[in-house]
């Protein structure tokens, strides 16, 4: 247990509404992640944060963005939620003795219609 | 830029099987860590192994062993003696600077 949380587990929203979902840790890891998975494309990183305020883009980060204001919160907003972002979102942490191995929370499960 | 590529979509055995998986990368960096993961069918992403790219020694754990070849940038993932709980999709992935990069993933289905 990489002591992650995601919030909301699912979630149905409609086209053109915002969305937030959330990343909680635990163990205060610096690293903190976003991704998405979805059929034939296996997981892409959305954005990712190295530390409090500090994030940058991964290779999907269109129409996503993210904010860390605490060192165990990281936010993901789709700011007019499309049909293509229908997708399963991952948050991740990196941690281990050298702080190189990815663990990943439950997913959260996105239907937008 | 990195890439990892599992050839194997799908592979589907009776129990008892020996499984392979395979796993091949690119990358120009000389440091690097290679992952499996595995994702049953309830969805979550297990972390299975780590290994940095300094360290070509196989690993056995259980009935899982890894076979790390950097002269032909493989990491090979095999099962022993499968059992219907392996069937499941199997990522490989690969980074450095703290950024994973996934293959495609092979799903295992084991039938009794």
């Amino acid at each position: 247990d990489a002591g992650i949380t995601q919030s909301p587990r699912h979630k149905v929203t409609e086209t053109g509404t915002p969305v937030t979902l959330r990343c909680h840790q635990t163990e205060n890891h610096r690293y903190m992640y976003w991704y998405r998975q979805d059929p034939g494309h296996g997981l892409r990183l959305i954005h990712y944060s190295y530390g409090v305020k500090d994030t940058d883009k991964g290779e999907v980060s269109d129409g996503y963005s993210v904010s860390r204001s605490k060192t165990e919160d990281f936010l993901l907003t789709l700011e007019s939620a499309t049909s293509s972002q229908t997708s399963v979102y991952f948050c991740a942490i990196a941690a281990g003795i050298s702080g190189n191995t990815i663990y990943f929370g439950e997913g959260s499960w996105l239907t937008v219609v | 830029a990195q890439k990892v590529t599992q050839a194997q979509t799908e592979i589907s055995v009776v129990e008892k099987e020996d499984v392979t998986l395979d796993c091949v990368y690119e990358t120009r960096d000389t440091t690097y860590y290679l992952f499996w993961y595995k994702q049953p069918p309830s969805g979550e992403l297990v972390f299975l192994i780590r290994r940095n790219s300094f360290d070509e020694q196989n690993e056995i754990s259980g009935r899982y062993s890894w076979n790390f070849q950097k002269s032909t940038s493989s990491f090979n993932f095999t099962i022993t003696a499968s059992q219907v709980v392996d069937s499941a999709v199997y990522f490989c992935a690969l980074t450095n600077d703290y950024k994973l990069s996934f293959g495609a993933g092979t799903t295992v289905t084991v039938r009794a």
